[in-house]
């Protein structure tokens, strides 16, 4: 099994360029979510989607959009790229809303 | 404001040493997870406790949520190098008694174990 599938691993953008990380889970999961993760600071949520069509913002939602038009995937869209989203971004996903998550490798994004 | 608070940020300590690690909150919180995660790769669950005053043992790690369900404790005996790495306390947040799928994790806890 796969489990949850990122793309790309690593990126760098210029400040006001556009972009969308892939999440792709295939484990039949409702549960998936976008977490960012800084020095000092943890892992904190950015958007989550408690199943297909169903999307809520976390803590940090400024600067992002997601949408779920599929079970399976979990895109994260930055619009315009700022230097302060330069991150380590984990895409997750869970069977049911509390329960264990599985997480992807990680997307490393630097925005110059 | 951190809704998670873990302490110590950071731990440094020797091959065969004992240590705890912290996980508080103001609110209390229906379920709490424990996660490592170790350099380059997505954190892995290493626990999830649920009922007041529940200790759980995986090996050389003991866990235990707070009789009022706000904290939780990691403990391990006599650390390995292999120990080394970020953990990570995560809760839902918004409820007490059930799960909202907006999971919050505290800023973790870098220990590093010296052979």
């Amino acid at each position: 099994n796969a489990g949850v599938t990122q793309t790309p691993k690593f990126q760098v953008l210029k400040t006001g360029q556009s972009m969308t990380l892939q999440c792709a889970q295939d484990m039949n999961h409702e549960y998936m979510s976008w977490y960012r993760q800084d020095p000092g600071m943890g892992l904190r949520l950015i958007h989550y989607s408690v199943g297909a069509g169903i999307t809520d913002q976390g803590e940090v939602p400024n600067g992002y959009n997601v949408s779920r038009s599929t079970t399976e995937d979990f895109p994260l869209r930055l619009l315009s790229a700022a230097p302060s989203q330069t991150s380590v971004y984990f895409c997750a996903s869970s069977y049911s809303k509390g329960g264990k998550l599985f997480f992807g490798s990680g997307t490393q994004l630097s925005v110059l | 404001t951190q809704l998670l608070e873990q302490s110590p940020q950071f731990l440094s300590i020797q091959e065969g040493e004992n240590l705890t690690v912290y996980c508080n909150s103001s609110s209390v919180f229906s379920s709490l997870q424990w996660y490592r995660q170790e350099p380059g790769e997505g954190p892995v669950l290493l626990v999830t406790v649920v009922t007041g005053g529940e200790v759980k043992k995986l090996k050389r790690l003991t866990f235990q949520f707070g009789d009022a369900r706000k904290d939780s404790s990691l403990h391990i005996t006599a650390a390995q190098p292999g120990d080394t790495g970020l953990y990570l306390c995560a809760i839902n947040a918004g409820q007490k008694t059930s799960n909202t799928g907006k999971l919050i994790f505290g800023q973790g806890t870098t220990l590093q174990v010296k052979p």
